[in-house]
């Protein structure tokens, strides 16, 4: 069964503070890791599609990579608006075409 | 501004009141989908929609039904709400085959069933 595992579950961080998040992950033939961001109240928001290992995609402050079991989201210098919860996701060859799994997220608190 | 549109936005009712929550998209999305989620589950797919009146079982379905009768609009229907279906609603839409483009949430629906 498809799987994925985020850590930590928190994060607390002073600004300037660089760090990374985990998502492991256990699929059928990966074809996808998706990275997405989420505020509170509000829904997830698209940040990053990955889809073979050795993969790095960046975007400001954030940095994803991938591995074979796992991925990374390396947080350089972050701000404070930068604090919300990060969403892991992978799409298999064997879902259907629509199906990612999502992981449980890291909360990221950056303190000013 | 490309969005998904949800409503309403917060929503307390009673066990037993047929309730709809609707979500809206003007993006030409073919793929709709809606989720909940729950403390300690992330995100679970209820059911999805890979175009008009093309609709299917996501993982947790029971209780829940949907329609598709336009392509912009994909309601979610909860004909006899329960306490075990208190959760954040969210409805989400992509193009295509949509894990490969990234999907498109709408803000939410906290629903409150009592």
């Amino acid at each position: 069964e498809d799987q994925v595992t985020q850590s930590p579950e928190a994060l607390r961080l002073q600004e300037g503070e660089s760090s990374s998040l985990n998502c492991s992950y256990t699929v059928s033939g990966l074809r996808g890791l998706f990275w997405y961001r989420q505020d509170p109240g509000k829904g997830p928001e698209f940040l990053f599609t990955l889809y073979s290992a050795g993969e790095e995609k960046e975007k400001e402050r954030l940095k994803a990579t991938l591995t074979k079991k796992e991925s990374f989201l390396h947080i350089t210098a972050p701000k404070p608006e930068d604090s919300a919860t990060y969403l892991c996701a992978v799409h298999g060859s064997m879902n259907r075409d629509d199906k990612i799994i999502f992981g449980k997220g890291t909360r990221l608190h950056i303190l000013p | 501004e490309a969005q998904v549109t949800q409503n309403p936005r917060y929503l307390i009712t009673v066990t037993g009141k047929k309730l709809t929550v609707t979500c809206s998209q003007n993006m030409n999305h073919e793929y709709m989908s809606w989720y909940r989620q729950d403390p300690g589950l992330g995100l679970r797919q209820i059911y999805y929609s890979m175009n008009v009146e093309v609709t299917d079982k996501g993982d947790v379905p029971e209780g829940y039904k949907v329609s598709r009768k336009e392509k912009r609009n994909f309601p979610l229907i909860l004909e006899s709400p329960s306490p075990n279906q208190t959760s954040l609603y969210f409805c989400a839409s992509s193009t295509g085959t949509g894990w490969l483009y990234g999907y498109t949430f709408g803000s939410g629906t906290r629903l409150t069933v009592v």
